[in-house]
């Protein structure tokens, strides 16, 4: 069975252009989870989604971020400009509603903005 | 708001040795769940084991186990007989069914194991 697969794996932009990152869940699984992380730090959650619902995005500064998540199976997250504090791994994950056994990870987009 | 705090950021350990790494949080709740998850350089966040607040016995997964202490709200990871590929940064996670199960990371304690 294959996992979360996120596209791309590297990304190198410049200041104030536009980026976006792609994840495909595990098959079945409806929460889908983004989150960003800091070199040296451990992921923050920008957004959750149960199926097509972004049900938590309070820390999604949405000024110039924006997700979504179609028909409820894969996900794109988008950054338009980006900034500079925007370097960072962007970590997509996914369960089945109420699991308690963690989540399963993708492993990530490496976004470098120069 | 709940917090994690992982006060070793570098550990090292000599093959097939055992290693502790430490891990406290912070929170006003009593039902919550712990994890620790290990981040190789392939990025992947892997789960390594979870500890479910409610339960007094402590996790174990072969050669992983964890001393949860409630009361002093600490979660620290034992690995034994450590391996070359135990080698990874190890983070430490709170969640909640009053989070939705937004996981909070602690800063993470990258492993070295020495051959």
């Amino acid at each position: 069975e294959a996992g979360v697969v996120q596209s791309p794996r590297y990304k190198i932009i410049e200041k104030k252009q536009p980026v976006a990152f792609w994840c495909n869940p595990i098959s079945g699984h409806n929460t889908l989870y983004w989150y960003r992380q800091n070199l040296g730090q451990g992921p923050e959650l920008l957004i959750r989604y149960e199926n097509e619902e972004a049900v938590d995005d309070s820390q999604l500064p949405k000024d110039r971020f924006s997700a979504e998540r179609l028909k409820g199976v894969d996900s794109t997250l988008k950054i338009q400009p980006a900034e500079l504090g925007d370097s960072a791994v962007y970590l997509c994950a996914s369960s089945l509603v109420g699991e308690k056994d963690g989540y399963t990870f993708g492993s990530g987009t490496r976004l470098t903005v120069v | 708001a709940q917090t994690v705090t992982q006060s070793q950021p570098e550990m090292s350990v000599q093959e097939a040795e055992t290693v502790t790494l430490s891990c406290t949080y912070d929170t006003s709740e009593s039902d919550y769940y712990l994890f620790w998850y290990k981040q190789p350089p392939s990025r992947q966040m892997i789960l390594v084991i979870r500890q479910e607040a409610y339960k007094q016995q402590n996790a174990t997964e072969n050669r992983f186990s964890v001393n949860f202490q409630k009361a002093a709200k600490s979660f620290s990871l034992k690995i034994s007989d450590s391996q070359l590929g135990d080698a990874a940064m190890y983070f430490c996670a709170y969640s909640s069914e009053t989070s939705g199960s937004r996981l909070t990371f602690g800063e993470g304690t990258q492993l070295t194991v020495n051959p």
